[in-house]
């Protein structure tokens, strides 16, 4: 079945820090991988995403991921975490069934900074 | 250009009420998905929309109906509310439903049900 799991549902860092959220997913052809950010009370921003070629993918606010086939993993990395970054991170896999193509997200990981 | 826009922002309703939510999509975008999220949850898959067709269904019962229309907005209703239909609904847009496409995600409409 298809499905994707952030397996930390908290993080903290210190401003500063260095970042990484993890995503592991589950899906039998090419994935189509994101990452989306939801602020509190917020609907979804499109931090970054991979469709195909280079594995490693930039994003905006500084966020990359790399996409590792081999542990079917697509972990969000930022070297500097700043404050505005506290938010929640969901993980998304794009999944065609039938015809019919949707996202299935993570449960997300919430993300907080400490100053 | 604007993004995807959702009305209302917010709503309470009581159980047993009927709620209407609306969705107008990026300008060119002719595809448009539903989403729940309910609270600690990320979202889930309700329905999606081209060219005024129903594309795909989640699991969800049929108290969720949808409908697009000819300028690419579309509705969600929901009949016979419960507790549990408290959520953030999203909707998202897209040119084409393929998977090469991304989709582009509205602020949400927030329902509490009572």
């Amino acid at each position: 079945a298809q499905s994707v799991t952030q397996p930390d549902i908290h993080i903290t860092v210190s401003e500063g820090a260095s970042l990484e959220l993890r995503c592991n997913y589950s899906y039998g052809a090419t994935p189509y991988l994101f990452w989306y950010v939801q602020s509190p009370g917020q609907g979804l921003q499109l931090l970054l995403k991979y469709f195909s070629g280079d594995t490693l993918v930039q994003g905006i606010k500084g966020f990359e991921a790399e996409f590792k086939r081999s542990q079917s993993s697509f972990n969000l990395r930022k070297p500097s975490v700043h404050w505005s970054d506290a938010a929640e991170y969901f993980c998304a896999v794009g999944a065609d069934a039938s015809g019919t193509y949707k996202y299935i997200f993570g449960t997300g990981t919430r993300l907080k900074v400490l100053a | 250009d604007a993004g995807v826009t959702q009305s209302p922002t917010h709503l309470i309703k009581t159980r047993g009420q009927h709620v209407t939510l609306r969705c107008s999509p990026i300008s060119g975008h002719k595809s448009v998905s539903w989403y729940q999220q309910v609270l600690g949850q990320g979202p889930q898959f309700i329905f999606q929309y081209y060219e005024k067709e129903e594309r795909g269904r989640g699991n969800f019962p049929d108290r969720f109906s949808a409908r697009q229309f000819p300028n690419y907005s579309s509705e969600l209703n929901v009949n016979a509310l419960l507790l549990g239909d408290s959520a953030l609904y999203l909707c998202a847009s897209s040119r084409t439903p393929i998977n090469q496409e991304t989709q582009y995600f509205g602020p949400g409409t927030r329902l509490l049900v009572l």
